[in-house]
């Protein structure tokens, strides 16, 4: 079993839809979670961050932990053709550990 | 600031040869990773280093070897390449402690193996 398991996708959505975008995983100790955003052959850049559980907002993104059902979210509001990227989710145990990657998951926002 | 380089962008290899790819950052950045990409596996962990001396494996280190000799540099060399090892591989690296969670990535290096 992965520890990390994502929806590859592809999601396609109308320009100002909400996006919602999940990640599970089997490893209980991880504290650390991420979200990266990849553009087409770029390398990924970190787009938010949550230690633990609970919400963060960060302009249109929101990313939500639920550590009880070990499950990640990152929800995109008011969605943009700029937002089309892979999306991929990152946890880590602590800041001195590995990293491990979901899939990533395809979105492309339409005009 | 640069960040992080990596050279080449693209290589094309036959089966058994050897090569090293290059990593280089100048954010003093003690972290250092390196990934490949494959579709439908995501981002997998080869090797990674913790400072200057330290290294260590990560999910798949097979077929490849690092060393850390300067805060800057981390290369990945193939020692045998096999058509299993055609991949785009991508080098991070980043602070420890408070703020290691944000990695930064290179532009990544597209290899062949034929």
């Amino acid at each position: 079993q992965k520890e990390v398991e994502q929806d590859p996708g592809p999601l396609s959505v109308p320009e100002g839809a909400i996006v919602s975008l999940n990640c599970t995983y089997s490893n209980s100790a991880f504290q650390y979670f991420m979200w990266y955003r990849q553009y087409s052959r770029k390398g990924p850049e970190l787009l938010m961050y949550t230690y633990s559980s609970g919400n963060k907002e960060d302009g249109r993104f929101t990313a939500q932990v639920d550590k009880s059902s070990k499950y990640i979210s990152l929800f995109i509001r008011d969605s943009q053709p700029s937002d089309s990227a892979t999306y991929l989710c990152a946890m880590s145990v602590n800041t001195g550990n590995q990293f491990y990657f979901g899939t990533g998951t395809s979105l492309t926002v339409i005009p | 600031n640069a960040g992080v380089t990596q050279t080449p962008k693209f290589q094309v290899l036959k089966t058994g040869q050897s090569m090293t790819l290059q990593c280089a950052q100048d954010m003093n950045h003690e972290y250092m990773s390196w990934y490949r990409q494959d579709p439908g596996m995501g981002l997998r962990l080869i090797h990674y280093s913790v400072g200057a001396g330290i290294t260590d494996q990560g999910e798949v280190p097979n077929g490849y070897n690092v060393s850390r000799s300067t805060t800057e540099d981390f290369p990945l060399r193939l020692l045998s390449a096999a058509p299993s090892q055609t991949s785009v591989y991508f080098c991070a690296s980043s602070k420890t402690g408070t703020g290691a969670y944000e990695q930064y990535f290179g532009p990544g290096t597209r290899l062949t193996v034929t």
